[in-house]
C-alpha cells in the first residue's frame, strides 16, 4: 500500500524559511520512473505545482518559485525535504507530496499540511 | 506555461443526473490530461488521466474524452459522494504541471 504524508510547521514568521518532508511508504524513489513532487493549494484556489525530484535525483522547479525552493531526497529514509526561502503570507497553503511518474499524473497523494504564514 | 480554463464554475446538479465539465488548454496538450476530485479537507483524487483512462478503482460512471485542447469529464447518475470540486492538469509540458481552477458540483 502506497502512502505518502506531510510533515513540518504549521506556522513559520515572514521571511523565516520553510522546511516539509514528505515521508513515504510502499515504494522506493530509487525505481526507475518514479517521482515525488510538492504541490501546493492555497485556501479556496486552485492547485498549483512547486517541484519534482525523481528516481535519479534530476529536479524540476517552477520557474516562479525557483530561486525560492529546494527539493532532495533521502532514499535511506524515504523521505523528500522542500525547503522554500523567503517565507510570505502569500504562501499560505496546504502543500501535499505527490508521486507520480516523470511528467506524468500524481496517482497518491499525502494528505496535506497547512502552512500559515503570519507574523 | 499552459493555461487551463474550466467552467462552469459551478455546476447544480440533482442526485442521479448527469454532470458534464469542460477543461480548455491554451496549447495543445495532445492526450496528456488528468481529472481529480477533491473533497473538503481532503487530498485530490486522481479519477482520469491520458484524457481518457480510469485510474485504478474509479467507478465506470466516470469517464473522459478530448484531445488537443478541449477536454470534458463527465459523471454519470451522480451519486451523493461525488458531490466535490473537479479539477483538470495537464502534464504535456513540464515544468511546469499545470492545473485548471476547478469545477464545483453541488447539490441541486
Amino acid at each position: 500500500q502506497v502512502t505518502l504524508r506531510e510533515s513540518g510547521p504549521a506556522l513559520v514568521k515572514p521571511t523565516q524559511t520553510l522546511t516539509l518532508t514528505c515521508t513515504f511508504s510502499g515504494f522506493s524513489l530509487s525505481t526507475s520512473g518514479l517521482c515525488v513532487s510538492w504541490v501546493r493549494q492555497p485556501p479556496g484556489k486552485a492547485l498549483e505545482w512547486l517541484a519534482m525530484i525523481d528516481w535519479d535525483e534530476d529536479k524540476y522547479y517552477n520557474t516562479f518559485l525557483k530561486t525560492r525552493v529546494t527539493i532532495s531526497k533521502d532514499p535511506s529514509k524515504n523521505q523528500v525535504v522542500l525547503t522554500m526561502t523567503n517565507m510570505d503570507p502569500v504562501d499560505t497553503a496546504t502543500y501535499y507530496c505527490a508521486r507520480s511518474g516523470r511528467f506524468y499524473a500524481f496517482d497518491k497523494w499525502g494528505q496535506g499540511t497547512m502552512v500559515t504564514v503570519s507574523s | 506555461e499552459i493555461v487551463l480554463t474550466q467552467s462552469p464554475a459551478t455546476l447544480s446538479v440533482s442526485p442521479g443526473e448527469r454532470a458534464t465539465l469542460s477543461c480548455r488548454a491554451s496549447q495543445n496538450v495532445y492526450t496528456n490530461l488528468a481529472w481529480y476530485q477533491q473533497k473538503p479537507g481532503q487530498a485530490p483524487r486522481l479519477l482520469i488521466y491520458a484524457a481518457s483512462t480510469r485510474a485504478t478503482g474509479i467507478p465506470a460512471r466516470f469517464s473522459g474524452s478530448g484531445s488537443g485542447t478541449e477536454f470534458t469529464l463527465t459523471i454519470n447518475s451522480l451519486q451523493s459522494e461525488d458531490f466535490a470540486v473537479y479539477s483538470c492538469q495537464q502534464y504535456n509540458d513540464w515544468p511546469p504541471s499545470t492545473f485548471g481552477p476547478g469545477t464545483k458540483v453541488d447539490i441541486k
